[in-house]
């Protein structure tokens, strides 16, 4: 059966350090993958999502890039954090129409 | 461009009532899917239904039913004799030709006992 890691569950980091995100998925191949946000008690907003391997998307110009660069990896990244970033980060994976979700990340940026 | 809205921000009632949840979308695509999924208070999204736009026939899992309408754009969702358990984030969700999957806002669901 299919899985989906995501790590770390919890993460504070200081504003201007770096930030890297990791999510891999396991069971199924080519995938589509999807990062999404989720500030407090906000919606979903779709980040980056890939259809193949090097092929991102971007759906929100900021200061995060998202890298494809194995099938079943997804990784985000930033090289300075801003207060603005904290939130919690999900990845997702699809191989039919519905996605199923990773257990996210809760990112404070302090 | 696609989008998905649902007016509720927050929904309370009382353990056993039934509620709805509505859920509104737009799109130019013919062939899109919608989805309906559940936030617990842990976080972790919970996938309930698909619905592909040619499928209008409506659904019903235990105490959940789903109502699709093409006429008005619409898939809402309604819990019947709501329980504790079912208090959660719920969203709708849409996808289309071009692989994203959009949310909407989500509506807040407090089941009080």
């Amino acid at each position: 059966s299919q899985t989906i890691h995501q790590w770390p569950a919890t993460l504070v980091q200081p504003v201007g350090s770096p930030l890297s995100l990791e999510c891999t998925v396991e069971g199924t191949s080519n995938p589509n993958l999807y990062w999404y946000r989720q500030a407090a008690g906000r919606g979903l907003q779709l980040l980056f999502y890939s259809v193949g391997i090097g092929q991102i998307s971007s759906e929100v110009p900021q200061n995060l890039s998202a890298s494809r660069p194995q099938d079943r990896q997804f990784i985000l990244s930033s090289k300075k954090l801003l207060l603005s970033d904290s939130g919690f980060y999900l990845c997702a994976w699809s191989a039919s129409p519905e996605a199923f979700f990773g257990q996210g990340t809760r990112l404070t940026v302090v | 461009a696609q989008k998905v809205t649902q007016a509720q921000t927050e929904i309370s009632v009382v353990e056993k009532e039934d509620v709805t949840l509505d859920c509104v979308y737009e799109t130019r695509d013919t062939t899109y899917y919608l989805f309906w999924y559940k936030q617990p208070p842990s976080g972790e999204l919970v996938f309930l239904i698909r619905r592909n736009s040619f499928d209008e026939q409506n659904e019903i899992s235990g105490r959940y039913s789903w109502n699709f309408q093409k006429s008005t754009s619409s898939f809402n969702f309604t819990i019947t004799a709501s329980q504790v358990v079912d208090s959660a984030v719920y969203f709708c969700a849409l996808r289309a030709r071009d692989d994203k999957i959009i949310f909407g806002k989500g509506t807040r669901l407090h089941i009080l006992p």
